[in-house]
């Protein structure tokens, strides 16, 4: 079953800071984030392996809380090439290279 | 370092026609490839992968196959196309160390079944 992910869109100004999170029904393993641009391909960002893991890229991080089964991706200090799609990806079950991708996060800074 | 590319970029074809875009991958040897597709406004939708020459796994069910005749290159076809089959569709490898392993999308193609 596909991740959800809250909120669906959120709108920003450059400077605010924002929270996308990735729920499943399911046990989550691992868990990935990917952005999309409109138009382009998605572009990996980080992936989370161990329940408790947090990962940090530039202004980006995000932590994995395996119990809740839930992942969430933290925006700081958001700038204007933030805007795109954002989605958390899984594999189910673990090592089968079954890939479930969230259902979406919309996100676009303004000036 | 690894490239993905994918043709053609955009597709109009008529409902009834055939279907045939083309993955191919430098620079890595023996990736996992994957075929998604999106339609338009939503998620990621995984088609078919493959573990290596010949080896393809379906995930949904259609009127689509893919095959894999070289270690990086990943063909997805159909015989007949619905209307239904328009999206974006999205070539993907990734380096097959089971779980954790990121996945690299190559540009997509934009089908559009008129």
């Amino acid at each position: 079953q596909q991740p959800v992910q809250s909120p669906q869109a959120v709108i920003l100004r450059e400077g605010e800071d924002a929270v996308i999170n990735c729920s499943s029904s399911k046990a989550l393993y691992s868990v990935h984030w990917y952005r999309q641009k409109h138009g382009e391909a998605p572009v990996f960002l980080m992936i989370l392996l161990k329940g408790g893991e947090q990962k940090g890229h530039e202004k980006i991080s995000a932590s994995f809380n395996e119990k809740k089964q839930q992942s969430s991706l933290y925006l700081t200090a958001s700038q204007l090439s933030y805007s795109g799609t954002y989605f958390c990806g899984t594999e189910k079950p673990p090592g089968t290279y079954k890939y479930i991708f969230g259902t979406g996060t919309r996100l676009k800074v303004l000036a | 370092s690894q490239t993905i590319h994918q043709w053609p970029a955009t597709l109009v074809q008529p409902v009834g026609s055939p279907l045939s875009l083309e993955c191919t991958v430098e620079g890595t040897s023996n990736p996992n490839l994957y075929w998604y597709r999106q339609a338009a406004g939503r998620g990621l939708q995984l088609l078919f992968y493959s573990v290596g020459i010949g080896q393809i796994s379906s995930e949904v069910p259609q009127n689509l196959s893919a095959s894999r005749p070289q270690d990086r290159q990943f063909i997805l076809s159909s015989k007949k196309l619905l209307l239904s089959d328009s999206g974006f569709y999205l070539c993907a490898w990734s380096v097959p160390r089971g779980a954790g392993s990121e996945q690299f999308f190559g540009p997509g193609t934009r089908l559009t079944v008129l």
